[in-house]
């Protein structure tokens, strides 16, 4: 079946430093992924959607700025929290959409713990 | 917009019973789908079942199924033979308008 990947699985930085994520389509072509933010106990809230080779779409309230999505390949797309604070600690999901899929379904990877000191 | 409403925080069933798990949804779509998600302590999302809202025959895969009622805007899932390994997370979420929306998600505890 489809296998996403997310690198790191946890990272843990100071505060006012840059983190990235990766999130690898690894057996599949996607065209569309998505980030999403998860706080404890919570469910999962869509930051931005990725469109390969165009800019990210984000939600209402989201900072695009502090919020950086790259989309470079059909396999690839990453999210880079700038200058992270302590509020920013979350646990971060990325899902793609098989290109040649059906159905409308999303696989997931399985997600970033990013705690921020 | 879409909205997704669990109003069941916390479930616990007996192993090999039978338990369903409520849902119901907002979305002003009129091709949308939807999907129930699994979330265990690893917290990997898996896809348990989908529906697409313009059939009208309920979704089933194996022991899980839904019950689609179009005009209330409902979708609960019935889990059968309960095993341990169920237990988790259960989201429901709406696919429309190219986003995924999720509801706040349903506990569900197996009791050997």
């Amino acid at each position: 079946g489809a296998v996403v990947s997310q690198h790191p699985s946890w990272v843990i930085c100071k505060s006012g430093t840059s983190v990235k994520i990766e999130c690898r389509s690894l057996d599949f072509q996607a065209t569309t992924m998505f980030w999403y933010r998860q706080f404890p106990k919570q469910s999962l809230m869509l930051m931005a959607t990725s469109n390969e080779g165009s800019k990210a779409t984000y939600e209402q309230g989201v900072e695009k700025d502090k919020f950086l999505i790259n989309h470079a390949s059909l396999t690839l797309s990453t999210l880079t929290v700038t200058s992270a604070h302590p509020e920013d600690s979350s646990f971060y999901i990325c899902s793609a959409r098989d290109r040649g899929g059906a159905n409308n379904e999303q696989f997931f990877g399985p997600g970033t713990r990013l705690t921020v000191l | 917009a879409q909205t997704v409403t669990q109003s069941q925080p916390e479930m616990s069933v007996q192993e090999a019973e039978t338990v369903t798990l409520s849902c119901t949804y907002d979305t002003s779509e009129s091709d949308y789908y939807l999907f129930w998600y699994k979330q265990p302590p690893s917290r990997q999302m898996i896809l348990v079942i989908r529906q697409e809202a313009y059939k009208q025959q309920n979704a089933t895969e194996n022991r899980f199924s839904v019950n689609f009622q179009k005009a209330a805007k409902s979708f609960s899932l019935k889990i059968s033979d309960s095993q341990l390994g169920d237990a988790a997370m259960y989201f429901c979420a709406t696919f429309g308008n190219e986003k995924l929306t999720f509801g706040t998600g349903t506990r569900l505890t197996i009791i050997p």
